[in-house]
């Protein structure tokens, strides 16, 4: 069974600072993995998704990286700003099926 | 390009009734997920729906159910409604194997 760890649970930086979320998952045979982010009490808004050939992706100050063979994403961000304030989760979709497996999620606060 | 919606935004049920909820894709995704997220359990996947056919589904009892209709649009249904059933219920659009997931807003379902 297929299970995605993220690391650290919470974050709290100054602005300005650059940061890594960390994602693990224990089954290497992934179609893809995408990080979203998720405001208190709103839907998933997708960020980045990697496709399981990839290593990495990028979007404005977000770089999102995979090595699937040790079972291992990061989401780079950088220059934080106190609007990146949400929780970050990841999820990868297994080419066993058609479910996404999230993680707990990095509640991240960026302070002013 | 309207995104995932889905209705009603808010419902409060009381025990042992029933409640449907409804989710309109992205113009031509043909893919619907639904997926339930609860503090203590993160976000769990309950079933997907392609063209119609249920193709994968979550680990959850028979009162859940779902259906998608020929415009690709979804239902999910909860009978006998339980406190524990207090969730929100996100919902997930794709164009199908290779493609990243757009969630929806989400119904906040709360039991009393």
């Amino acid at each position: 069974k297929q299970e995605v760890t993220q690391i650290p649970a919470a974050l709290s930086v100054p602005e300005g600072e650059n940061l890594v979320l960390n994602c693990s998952f224990t089954d290497s045979a992934i179609y893809n993995l995408q990080w979203f982010r998720q405001d208190p009490g709103k839907g998933l808004t997708s960020l980045l998704l990697i496709q399981s050939s990839q290593r990495e992706q990028t979007s404005g100050r977000l770089n999102a990286s995979l090595d699937k063979s040790s079972g291992r994403s990061t989401l780079y961000i950088a220059a934080s700003q106190p609007g990146d304030s949400a929780t970050y989760l990841c999820a990868v979709k297994e080419t066993s099926g058609s479910r996404l497996t999230f993680g707990e999620g990095t509640q991240l606060t960026v302070n002013p | 390009k309207a995104g995932v919606t889905q209705t009603p935004r808010y419902l409060i049920k009381t025990r042992g009734q029933q409640v449907t909820l409804s989710c309109s894709p992205i113009s031509g995704h043909r893919s619907v997920s639904w997926y339930q997220q609860t503090p203590g359990q993160g976000l769990q996947f309950l079933f997907e729906y392609f063209s119609e056919t249920q193709r994968n589904k979550g680990n959850f009892p028979g009162r859940f159910s779902g259906r998608q209709f020929s415009n690709s649009r979804s239902e999910m249904n909860v009978s006998t409604l339980e406190l524990g059933d207090s969730a929100l219920y996100l919902c997930a659009s794709s164009l199908g194997p290779g493609h990243g997931y757009t969630f929806g807003s989400g119904t906040r379902l709360t039991v009393v």
